[in-house]
């Protein structure tokens, strides 16, 4: 099993739609996870981190399920604006942190 | 309000040739990293600096050394370029606050890197 593992997509979306992507990870001692946007081209810029109860930044929503070793992100009411590539990223138990190879969305009018 | 500053942007290199590539962070932070992003493949960790003075090698170090300057600074040599080593290069910094491996990264703009 990869270290974090993320559906490639793309995840196609009309404008206002409500859109989930999942990331698993494979090291059950991992304490640190973090969302983080791509546009192309561009670097990669923090989203938001995932705490253990679970947070929400305006239409975003980021949760950790230990049990299952999977985080989540939910975006409601997309905006063209959101149409970019969504990283996942875990510690890995060592002193670095571990990138997925991320989500693309792509949202259309 | 610079944060973290790469150079060069671009750079087109002879199989063979050398080259630094210069990271500076104006953020006060403990730890540097370098990574490389290629198609398919995400970022990928080549080599980090958790605090000044020390470096270690990260997933993919071959071919590359680097040098923690101070603290600002962290530089990525390639001795002898490949057309493996075309890619995208980022530079990152944390302050380690949460321990290492636990605070988000602040990445620079990017290097891109053609080996020819």
């Amino acid at each position: 099993r990869k270290e974090v593992e993320q559906d490639p997509g793309p995840f196609n979306v009309p404008e206002g739609a409500t859109v989930a992507f999942n990331c698993t990870y494979s090291n059950s001692a991992s304490q640190s996870f973090f969302w983080y946007r791509q546009d192309c081209r561009k670097e990669p810029k923090l989203l938001m981190s995932v705490y253990s109860s679970g947070n929400e930044d305006g239409r975003f929503t980021a949760q950790l399920n230990r049990a299952s070793q999977y985080i989540s992100l939910l975006i409601r009411d997309s905006k063209l604006s959101d149409s970019a590539t969504y990283l996942c990223v875990v510690n890995s138990g060592y002193s670095t942190l571990t990138f997925g190879k991320g989500t693309m969305l792509l949202v259309s009018p | 309000n610079a944060g973290v500053t790469q150079t060069p942007k671009f750079q087109v290199l002879k199989t063979g040739q050398s080259m630094t590539l210069q990271c500076a962070q104006d953020m006060n932070h403990n730890s540097m990293y370098w990574y490389r992003q290629d198609p398919g493949m995400g970022l990928r960790l080549i080599y980090y600096s958790a605090s000044e003075g020390t470096t270690d090698k990260g997933e993919v170090p071959n071919g590359y050394n680097v040098s923690r300057l101070n603290k600002r600074e962290f530089s990525l040599r390639l001795e002898s370029a490949a057309p493996s080593q075309t890619s995208v290069y980022f530079c990152a910094s944390s302050d380690g606050s949460g321990g290492q491996g636990n605070s988000p990264l602040h990445f620079g703009n990017g290097t891109r890197l053609t080996v020819t």
